[in-house]
């Protein structure tokens, strides 16, 4: 089973700032099959990247994905306050697919 | 507009049954896999199962195999967890989530999901 392991737990960020939330895996993801998915509180997951780097539809450009092997990246470029919420990352090469533990984006 | 609306949640007490239900509308339900994700109260994300659009293939997790079922008919357009021998473990929100065969075994499209308590 691939260990996805997100970090930091938390990112305390004002609105227009950067945000680099990182997942890394316990072994290499296939096909770079990395997705993540935004949260807020009462409400279920919302597709944002799927393919590591592919935005889902309707997403906003302010969000981009990156990486490969084991290391992935979302960067939201400026923050606007409904970009606060928890954030996973999920690896859909092998089976179990995996979820990491999620970062929480909150507002500073 | 793509809606998946899960049903069938309650109290149950450990060791009992339940069947959860997620019907399915806005998209062609025979040609998108499916999926059941759970997230226990204040925790993250786990998958349960995934069921291919023809439904030959089937994955489990681990956690559940055994005593979890996926399964859907196609003619109701519904997806379906049969829930036995459950344990306080599985107590969480149960999301019914689509998947495109052929792209990954992502979740495009969530369900507001339903509440199983495993409690006696």
């Amino acid at each position: 089973e691939i260990v996805l392991t997100q970090s930091p737990g938390t990112l305390s960020l004002s609105p227009g700032e950067r945000a680099t939330l990182s997942c890394r895996a316990s072994q290499s993801v296939s096909t770079s099959y990395v997705a993540w998915y935004q949260q807020k509180p009462g409400q279920a997951p919302r597709l944002f990247i799927y393919g590591a780097s592919s935005r889902a539809t309707g997403i906003p450009d302010r969000f981009s994905g990156s990486g490969s092997g084991t290391d992935f990246t979302l960067t939201i470029s400026r923050l606007e306050p409904e970009d606060f919420a928890v954030y996973y990352c999920q690896q859909y090469g092998s089976s179990p697919w995996t979820f990491g533990q999620g970062t929480k984006v909150e507002i500073k | 507009e793509v809606q998946l609306v899960e049903s069938g949640g309650g109290l149950v007490k450990p060791g009992g049954s339940l069947r959860l239900s997620c019907a399915a509308s806005g998209f062609t339900f025979s040609s998108y896999s499916m999926n059941w994700v759970r997230q226990a109260p204040g925790k993250g994300l786990e998958w349960v199962s995934s069921i291919s659009h023809s439904s030959s293939y089937i994955y489990y997790a681990d956690s559940v195999k055994g005593r979890l079922t996926i399964s859907r008919d196609y003619a109701k357009n519904s997806l379906y967890l049969q829930m036995n021998s459950l344990r306080a473990e599985d107590t969480a929100v149960y999301y019914c989530a689509r998947s495109s065969w052929g792209s990954g075994w992502f979740f495009d499209y969530w369900g507001q999901g339903t509440l199983v308590t495993v409690s006696s």
